[in-house]
């Protein structure tokens, strides 16, 4: 069965400090993986999806297939990324996105 | 121009009460979906409609029933509410089930 894991509840740092948000998937097909943001009391929106190879906001997500990994790296982290973030995978085939638990990013001063 | 709008954005209502809550987008799309996020943030999905038809129904009780009256428009009546029905309601499209989902404001619903 597809699977999204996101290992972390909650995982907190400083300002200025590198963020690795992970997400494991498990799938024997050809993925594709978003990840969605959503700050507080806000809906969620979808901050990258690795066919589009973007940066945004200063985030990145590489997929790795051979560790059937997509995890959303910053190298600087700001108190305005401070939100959840879900990792997201969908495939051929797929009527629905399935979408990890969830990580809660605390970003302090 | 919102994309997906909800309607109300806040319910409070008692145990027992039957209430229902508005999904509309404008994009064009022809997949709908409702989301339930519960007080630990997990998100969930509950039903999800492709022009008009339903094509998932995720083991949700039957007090909960989704109506697409068009390929715009997804509502969700929700009878005989319980403590539990308490959460986070979102709407969300799509154009394919695996594009990309573009999420509603949510509905806050609280059951007293």
């Amino acid at each position: 069965a597809q699977r999204v894991t996101q290992p972390e509840k909650l995982l907190s740092v400083f300002k200025g400090a590198p963020v690795e948000l992970k997400c494991n998937y498990s799938y024997s097909g050809s993925p594709e993986l978003f990840w969605y943001v959503q700050y507080s009391r806000q809906r969620l929106q979808l901050l990258l999806r690795h066919i589009s190879r973007e940066s945004i906001k200063g985030f990145t997500a590489d997929l790795n297939k051979g560790e059937t990994s997509f995890h959303l790296k910053k190298p600087f982290a700001q108190e305005e990324d401070s939100a959840m973030y879900y990792c997201a995978l969908s495939g051929r085939g797929f009527q629905k996105l399935v979408f990890g638990t969830g990580t809660r990013l605390l970003v302090s001063p | 121009d919102t994309a997906v709008s909800q309607t109300p954005k806040y319910l409070v209502t008692q145990m027992g009460n039957d209430k229902s809550i508005k999904c509309e987008q404008n994009l064009g799309h022809d997949t709908m979906y409702w989301y339930k996020q519960d007080s630990k943030k997990f998100l969930k999905i509950m039903f999800s409609y492709n022009n008009k038809e339903l094509i998932i129904n995720e083991t949700v009780p039957n007090r909960f029933s989704p109506k697409s009256p068009d390929k715009a428009h997804l509502n969700l009546h929700i009878n005989s509410l319980e403590l539990g029905d308490s959460a986070v309601y979102f709407c969300a499209s799509s154009g394919l089930p695996t594009d990309t989902q573009y999420f509603g404001p949510g509905t806050r619903l609280t059951v007293l």
